[in-house]
């Protein structure tokens, strides 16, 4: 069966400082892979959406980039993190029209 | 442009009453229907999914949910509500015309039971 991995499951950061959260997948090969940020008490946003290794597209301009250097793996990174990054950030996989979530990372910018 | 409406953005219930948490989308083609549930500070976890057939879809933990084409709605129903229920719920939408996966959600429904 197919699992999704995130970690860190939590981080704290403070303001100017880099960010990579890393996502992998097991179980299933060439996933169509997907980050998304959820604010708090709010619904979700897709950040990145990625059909293939090095093949990356992003669904809104902000502070982030997202790379996927291996088939089941995706890596979302800042080089300087903003207060507004805050948020609970998914990492999800699909094959055909059906996408699964991981279990989150929570960031919070200080 | 497709999108989804959840009517509310908060239900309370009492323990074993039933519920109801409505949704409805627009779309000028096909689409597929979904509906997930989110735990405090955990990832969304799929309830249940229309893809075609019958209209009534039963899903995990005692969900069902029924397609309707004319009103556009897939709303989410349980007889009977446990404590455990108390979570947030989403309607999703798939948009079956892009090269990827892309699905639409609904700005979530917060269920709290009430003991």
């Amino acid at each position: 069966s197919q699992t999704i991995h995130q970690w860190p499951a939590t981080l704290v950061q403070p303001v100017g400082s880099p960010l990579s959260l890393e996502c992998t997948v097991e179980g299933t090969s060439n996933p169509n892979l997907y980050w998304y940020r959820q604010a708090a008490g709010r619904g979700l946003q897709l950040l990145f959406y990625s059909v293939g290794i090095g093949q990356i597209s992003s669904e809104v301009p902000q502070n982030l980039s997202a790379s996927r250097p291996q088939d089941r793996q995706f890596i979302l990174s800042s080089k300087k993190l903003l207060l507004s990054d805050s948020g609970f950030y998914l990492c999800a996989w699909s094959s055909q029209e059906t996408q699964y979530f991981g279990p989150g990372t929570r960031l919070l910018v200080l | 442009a497709q999108s989804v409406t959840q009517l509310d953005s908060q239900v309370p219930v009492f323990e074993e009453a039933p519920v109801e948490l409505r949704c409805n989308y627009s779309s000028s083609v096909s689409v597929y229907l979904f509906w997930y549930v989110q735990y405090p500070n955990q990832g969304l976890q799929l309830l249940l999914k229309y893809l075609s057939g019958s209209t009534l879809v039963k899903g995990i933990n005692g969900f069902e949910a029924e397609f309707n084409k004319s009103q556009t709605s897939f709303h989410l129903r349980k007889p009977s509500v446990h404590i455990s229920d108390t979570a947030e719920y989403f309607c999703a939408v798939s948009d079956l015309r892009t090269s990827y996966d892309k699905v639409i959600f609904g700005p979530g429904t917060s269920l709290s039971v009430i003991p």
